[in-house]
């Protein structure tokens, strides 16, 4: 089974508001990274948080990772009709020397 | 600089026959992975690249196999199509390894009838 998992699996929100994403994974990590994919297209890097990081922020974006409860969260702050993508979190398993992606998230923002 | 770029775009095949996928990464990265993305199963790891050898492998057939040439560039065959390998099929290349950053491609679609 897949590494990582996330939650919700479908957003709809609306212009201006704040989306927030979730990814558990299972086994310990050495980092984890969170991509953006527009509709059937190839994934844009967003961003990597490292195992010793608990908070890292870029422009609109903020991760959090927690490893004792093995999950990290994707806040997007006052969304726009273009952040409108499927999210995934990957990580780099430890130990596995393996890169695994979550499930996604598919976020829609309403104008 | 160019980015990831992957032909070809799309692909129809039938169930039995062959098909190769090419990839050429990022001017100076020295990995190339290959993923495939279904809806059922999502985002799947198939190989990883590195200076022309095979760093690592995800849980797929030997129908499915890579390689990558001397200047980076690397191709994926998938050989006795099934109907199940109709995907879309990203590649994406790094510095180094995928595993801190990744640039991906646009991906081919394939279609198997």
């Amino acid at each position: 089974s897949q590494q990582g998992e996330e939650d919700p699996q479908a957003l709809s929100i609306q212009e201006g508001e704040n989306a927030t994403m979730n990814c558990s994974y299972k086994t310990s990590i050495n980092n984890l990274q969170w991509y953006r994919q527009n509709s059937g297209r190839g994934l844009v890097h967003l961003i990597l948080i490292r195992s010793n990081e608990r908070e890292k922020h870029s422009g609109r974006l903020r991760v959090t990772l927690d490893t004792s409860k093995k999950s990290s969260s994707l806040l997007i702050t006052a969304s726009r009709a273009a952040d409108t993508a499927s999210y995934f979190c990957a990580t780099d398993a430890e130990n596995f020397n393996k890169f695994y992606f979550g499930s996604g998230t598919k976020l829609n923002v309403k104008p | 600089k160019a980015g990831v770029t992957q032909t070809p775009r799309y692909l129809i095949k039938t169930r039995g026959q062959q098909v190769t996928l090419s990839c050429s990464p990022i001017s100076g990265h020295r990995s190339v992975s290959w993923y495939q993305q279904t809806p059922g199963q999502g985002l799947q790891f198939l190989f990883e690249y590195f200076s022309e050898t095979q760093r690592n492998k995800g849980n797929f057939p030997g129908r499915f196999s890579g390689r990558q040439f001397s200047n980076s560039r690397s191709e994926m065959n998938v050989s006795t199509l099934e109907l199940g390998d109709s995907a879309l099929y990203l590649c994406a290349s790094s510095l180094v390894t995928a595993r801190t950053e990744a640039f991906f491609g646009q991906g081919t679609r394939l279609t198997v009838v």
